[in-house]
């Protein structure tokens, strides 16, 4: 079974633009969790989305928002990019029933 | 809020000995409780798990015990080799009828000296 796909793997983007991030998950998982992960926070919970539905939500500004399509592919979107926003940018898939997450290799994103 | 605290920040063991790390969780909702391995330039990589109502959990080398009273759970890995360097992250989740929600705590670095 082919496991979670994120796309593009790295990304450099100047302050003020905004960005799409791609996360195809495992075959069968309806669940997609999106994380941040920095040096220095460690990993944080964004979003999570089930069914095309966020059922969860992190501590984050609105400027993150993401959306999950029928077919369970999804996408998460920041505007207005800030220079803390540069990150490691992992999303994990579950079935969806149990918390059982399984990640994939991650987004980076670097902004100058 | 909710957080989890993970202990020590670094380790390091020589090849063979045993390495212990231990997590000590606030939301005494929190019944899912796994452990993560995330090697350089790749995400992290689930190697074990425990749930509320089990006491201890063994998978060849690693182990990870849940004592529930006192709120904190911790991985055990034996006769330690140098592919087990990385950095290892505990979690505990809350699972809920509107699904679930992870908090990771701060990450361990692990160096097994050859």
């Amino acid at each position: 079974k082919a496991g979670v796909t994120q796309t593009p793997r790295y990304l450099i983007k100047t302050r003020g633009q905004q960005v799409t991030l791609s996360c195809s998950p495992i075959s069968g998982h309806r669940s997609v969790s999106w994380y941040q992960q920095t040096p220095g926070q460690g990993l944080q919970f964004l979003f999570e989305y089930f069914s095309e539905t966020q059922r969860n939500k992190g501590n984050f500004p609105g400027r993150f928002s993401g959306r999950q399509f029928s077919n369970s592919r999804s996408e998460m979107n920041v505007s207005t990019l800030e220079l803390g926003d540069s990150a490691l940018y992992l999303c994990a898939s579950s079935l969806g029933l149990a918390p059982d997450q399984f990640f994939g290799p991650g987004t980076r994103l670097t902004v100058l | 809020g909710e957080n989890v605290e993970q202990h020590p920040s670094t380790l390091s063991v020589q090849e063979g000995d045993s390495a212990v790390i231990k997590c000590t969780y606030s939301d005494s909702a929190s019944n899912y409780f796994p452990w993560y391995k995330q090697e350089l330039g790749k995400g992290p990589q689930l190697i074990i798990d425990i749930r509320s109502n089990v006491g201890e959990k063994k998978d060849q080398r690693i182990a990870v015990t849940l004592n529930k009273t006192a709120k904190h759970f911790s991985l055990h890995i034996t006769e330690t080799q140098p592919e087990d360097s990385a950095v290892y992250f505990c979690a505990a989740s809350t699972v809920s009828a509107g699904g679930f929600k992870t908090i990771f705590g701060a990450g361990t670095r692990l160096f097994v000296k050859a």
